[in-house]
């Protein structure tokens, strides 16, 4: 089956300093990829969605200048967190589209600022 | 806009025991729904799903309904172990309106514990 990856599974890093996620479609190609961002006891929330060569789309009240996504290819999204600060703190968690209208998620990167 | 709803939780229940998750949706296209399961530590994981009204979803036991009438896709187990504790999230694809985007509407999610 379609298997989505990510990387690092967990990262911790100081204030101020900026982070790489990686997201990558193992076995398909995507197109778009979807950054969601879960917080503890609650729902995923969609970021934004990631568009091979063409700029991410991003959901209202997300700053796309904190948050940078690059689609370089047709496997791997990335999502940089900027000038991290604390309460960027979370869960965050990539998807791809596959084939019958399913999502392939990864197993998400837990991102702890400090 | 698109939203889904769950009932909260925790729902906690004994070995063998009958579940309900409530679920219900709103969406102004032809939705697509379905239902993902997060164990502990783990990323998402599509437990079952159903692409249009009156199919019935299941896998490891766990059915679903897609409902129109009711707007409702409810998930059910006959007898749940301790290895179902985990969250369970319902959520929504509204393909007609993202145009193949396969953007997903989840719901807050419910997590069931289940105790011998």
């Amino acid at each position: 089956g379609a298997v989505v990856s990510q990387h690092p599974s967990r990262v911790i890093c100081k204030s101020g300093t900026s982070v790489k996620i990686e997201c990558r479609s193992l076995d398909f190609q995507a197109t778009t990829m979807f950054w969601y961002r879960q917080f503890p006891k609650q729902s995923l929330m969609l970021m934004a969605t990631s568009n091979e060569g063409s700029k991410a789309t991003y959901e209202q009240g997300v700053e796309k200048d904190k948050f940078l996504i690059n689609h370089a290819s047709l496997t791997l999204s990335t999502l940089t967190v900027t000038s991290a600060h604390p309460e960027d703190s979370s869960f965050y968690i990539c998807s791809a589209p596959g084939p019958n209208y399913e999502q392939y998620f990864g197993p998400g990167t837990r991102l702890t600022v400090t | 806009g698109d939203s889904v709803t769950q009932m909260e939780g925790p729902v906690t229940l004994s070995e063998e025991a009958c579940l309900t998750i409530n679920c219900t949706y709103t969406a102004t296209g032809y939705p697509s729904l379905f239902w993902y399961v997060q164990y502990p530590g783990e990323g998402l994981q599509l437990l079952l799903k159903a692409t249009k009204a009156d199919d019935k979803g299941s896998n490891k036991g766990f059915e679903a309904t897609y409902r129109k009438e009711t707007t409702s896709f409810h998930l059910e187990k006959g007898s749940v172990q301790v290895s179902d504790s985990a969250v369970y999230f319902c959520a929504l694809s509204d393909i007609v309106l993202t145009g193949g985007g396969n953007k997903l509407t989840f719901g807050t999610g419910t997590q069931l514990k289940v105790e011998l």
